[in-house]
């Protein structure tokens, strides 16, 4: 199994361009999540997914959009990239009725 | 709103020492606390799970306990090694399996 992994692992935009953030999981998990870390900050969740087909909104949703493709996949858009957005990006998953959450490596983004 | 918080920030300790690592949290209405350490460049890796029912957890050299009504939990590593040398980050489910973190404690083990 890989696990989480997350695309790229590394991304420098310039203000206003777009780009999606990928992350997939193959444990047949059924949530899966989106946080931002910013130094000295502690990680804040951006959206979430119950489950295939749905999303919520997490502690800071603006400026961003989720999809969940399927139950695997759960990507990140970012439309009109700002320079606040620089940081990183983890995504997460977790079983049905478990507790723990499990993190991909991350994505290091830089808005110019 | 549910705040957490670590202390110390940063903690430098030779190696074999034992140490403790302080969480603290505003809301005791938790379901439960989760330990994880996160190396330099690197995802997050669970260490720890103590549901709120129970007060603590053990895996090899770590002891995680939870005292739910007074808001705090601690990490106890034993006989430190290099190895150990990480961030170390607490966090808090409240509902709906979303979770609240601290921003962590940067621990060096010195050989």
């Amino acid at each position: 199994n890989a696990g989480v992994t997350q695309t790229p692992k590394f991304q420098v935009l310039k203000t206003g361009q777009s780009m999606t953030l990928q992350c997939a999981q193959d444990m047949n998990h059924n949530s899966m999540y989106w946080y931002r870390q910013d130094p000295g900050m502690g990680l804040r969740l951006i959206y979430y997914s119950a489950s295939e087909g749905t999303t919520d909104k997490g502690e800071v949703p603006n400026g961003y959009n989720v999809s969940r493709l399927n139950k695997r996949e759960f990507s990140l858009r970012l439309e009109s990239a700002a320079p606040s957005q620089t940081s990183v990006y983890f995504c997460a998953s977790r079983p049905t009725g478990h507790n723990e959450q499990f993190f991909g490596p991350g994505t290091r983004l830089t808005v110019l | 709103k549910q705040e957490v918080t670590q202390i110390p920030a940063a903690l430098s300790v030779p190696e074999g020492e034992n140490l403790v690592l302080n969480c603290s949290f505003t809301d005791s209405a938790i379901y439960n606390l989760q330990w994880f350490r996160q190396d330099p460049g690197k995802g997050l890796t669970s260490l720890l799970l103590i549901q709120s029912s129970q007060r603590e957890q053990t895996s090899g050299r770590l002891n995680a306990s939870l005292d739910k009504s007074s808001g705090r939990s601690t990490l106890y590593i034993a006989a430190s090694q290099p190895g150990d040398s990480a961030t170390y980050l607490c966090a808090v489910r409240a509902g709906s399996y979303q979770l609240t973190f601290g921003k962590g404690t940067k621990l060096s083990v010195i050989p």
